[in-house]
């Protein structure tokens, strides 16, 4: 397997404009998880789905933040208008129930 | 303190000497893991150990637990300039699926 799958590995956008983050998560695993990094807070957790439904959004700062996962393979992180504080890295990760999580590479994202 | 509060912060250490990392939590959890981070990087999983053990040993690494302290510690033996990351202690809290990380140890080992 080649891991978690993220798209794309940088992004440079200006402020208003809309950013869509993707993941594909290792075949068989059933929870996903989205995490922002930033030097200031850490490691957050935003958001995570367990079969494909979303479990716990309480980390997702604001309504500009959304995220969905249409189907097991693939799922979406979306900012809409993004601002120059969401510039972060943004992890995916995914894991077969209890076990441990498996990371992507992150999406470093730079809103201008 | 946070849940998962390493300590130290920074660590600063030769290569060949031993490394030790501490992580303290308040909740009850179901397992603790450790995680290392190269700059730039995801992170990747080192150790699980769950609440029913008190050490665990993996290579070079090696965990304890202590439940009622609350607390666990990693061990790095023998480092190497490679093992230069920051490290994460993350918790599986009970009745809770999403992991609780902590704000790391940025561990450096000078050749």
């Amino acid at each position: 397997d080649a891991g978690v799958i993220q798209s794309p590995r940088h992004e440079v956008t200006e402020m208003g404009q809309e950013v869509t983050l993707r993941c594909k998560p290792i075949s068989g695993h059933n929870s996903l998880f989205w995490y922002r990094q930033t030097m200031m807070r850490g490691l957050e957790l935003l958001i995570y789905f367990n079969n494909n439904v979303p479990i716990d959004d309480s980390g997702m700062p604001e309504d500009r933040f959304s995220a969905k996962m249409p189907n097991a393979s693939f799922s979406t992180l979306k900012i809409q208008p993004s601002e120059p504080r969401d510039s972060a890295v943004y992890f995916c990760a995914s894991r077969v129930e209890m076990d441990e999580q498996y990371f992507g590479p992150g999406t470093r994202l730079t809103v201008t | 303190s946070q849940q998962g509060e390493e300590d130290p912060q920074a660590l600063s250490i030769q290569e060949g000497e031993n490394a030790t990392m501490n992580c303290s939590y308040k909740t009850s959890i179901n397992n603790l893991q450790w995680y290392r981070q190269n700059s730039g990087r995801g992170l990747v999983h080192l150790i699980l150990i769950r609440s029913n053990e008190r050490e665990k040993h993996s290579g070079r690494l090696r965990v304890t637990l202590d439940t009622s302290k609350k607390s666990s510690s990693l061990l790095i033996t023998a480092s190497r300039a490679a093992d230069t990351a920051s490290y994460f202690c993350a918790t599986k809290d009970t009745g809770r699926r999403a992991l609780t990380f902590g704000s790391g140890t940025r561990l450096q080992v000078q050749p």
